[in-house]
């Protein structure tokens, strides 16, 4: 069964710093991979998805993720962090319903993520 | 604005009343789904919609739960006779056939729901 687990609850980096949040999954197949981040009582925003390609994956607000498939990671980085990127960050894998032959996301618990000036 | 938007943002109920909520997906987009997140958890699938019809539904939609979506278009979420329980965000999202082929969602802001 497809899962995601994200180890930490909480990263902690100054501003200016680069971030990294954890991912990793288990898929059967090929994984479909995407990143959301979520504000203070405000819904969903995608940044990111890897499909297939360059496992480097360039994505929305300067972020961007390393596919890893022998690590089964998919870790999402930043080079340099600002406070503004303090928010809940989501990973998430495609579950494909071969019997409705559509697609739902497996979401893992979220990590913290906070950028202190 | 073009995005899924959801009505109420937020709802205050007393245990045993029934509530529902309103999604309103981006227009060309004829997958629609909920999922439900409590606090310090990541979403968790509740239902799917292709058009009109109702193709899953978690285990975790009890029978006090009901979704529909007669027009294909915008979906209403029903909890009756609500329990403590039930509080949570609940969060639509949309998806095209050509993003839902890769499997990427657009959520609206969600409905916070809780119930006293």
């Amino acid at each position: 069964a497809q899962s995601v687990a994200q180890p930490e609850d909480q990263v902690n980096v100054a501003e200016g710093n680069p971030l990294t949040v954890k991912c990793t999954y288990s898929v059967s197949g090929n994984p479909y991979l995407f990143w959301y981040v979520q504000y203070p009582n405000r819904g969903l925003q995608f940044l990111l998805k890897y499909i297939t390609g360059d496992n480097l994956v360039k994505g929305s607000y300067g972020f961007e993720a390393e596919f890893n498939k022998s690590q089964t990671s998919f870790h999402l980085k930043k080079p340099s962090a600002l406070v503004s990127d303090s928010a809940l960050y989501f990973c998430a894998v495609r579950r494909v319903m071969f019997s409705g032959g559509y697609n739902k996301l497996i979401f893992g618990a979220g990590t913290r993520l906070a950028v202190h000036p | 604005d073009t995005g899924v938007s959801q009505d109420p943002r937020h709802k205050i109920t007393k245990r045993g009343q029934n509530v529902t909520f309103r999604c309103d997906p981006i227009s060309e987009h004829n997958r629609l789904y909920w999922y439900r997140q409590t606090l310090g958890q990541g979403p968790e699938f509740l239902t799917y919609f292709q058009n009109e019809a109702q193709l899953e539904k978690s285990r975790l939609l009890s029978d006090r739960f009901s979704a529909e979506r007669p027009k294909g278009s915008f979906s209403t979420l029903e909890i009756q006779r609500t329990e403590q329980g039930d509080s949570a965000m609940y969060l639509c999202a949309s998806s095209s056939l050509y993003a839902g082929s890769t499997g990427e969602l657009f959520f609206g802001e969600g409905s916070r729901l809780t119930v006293l």
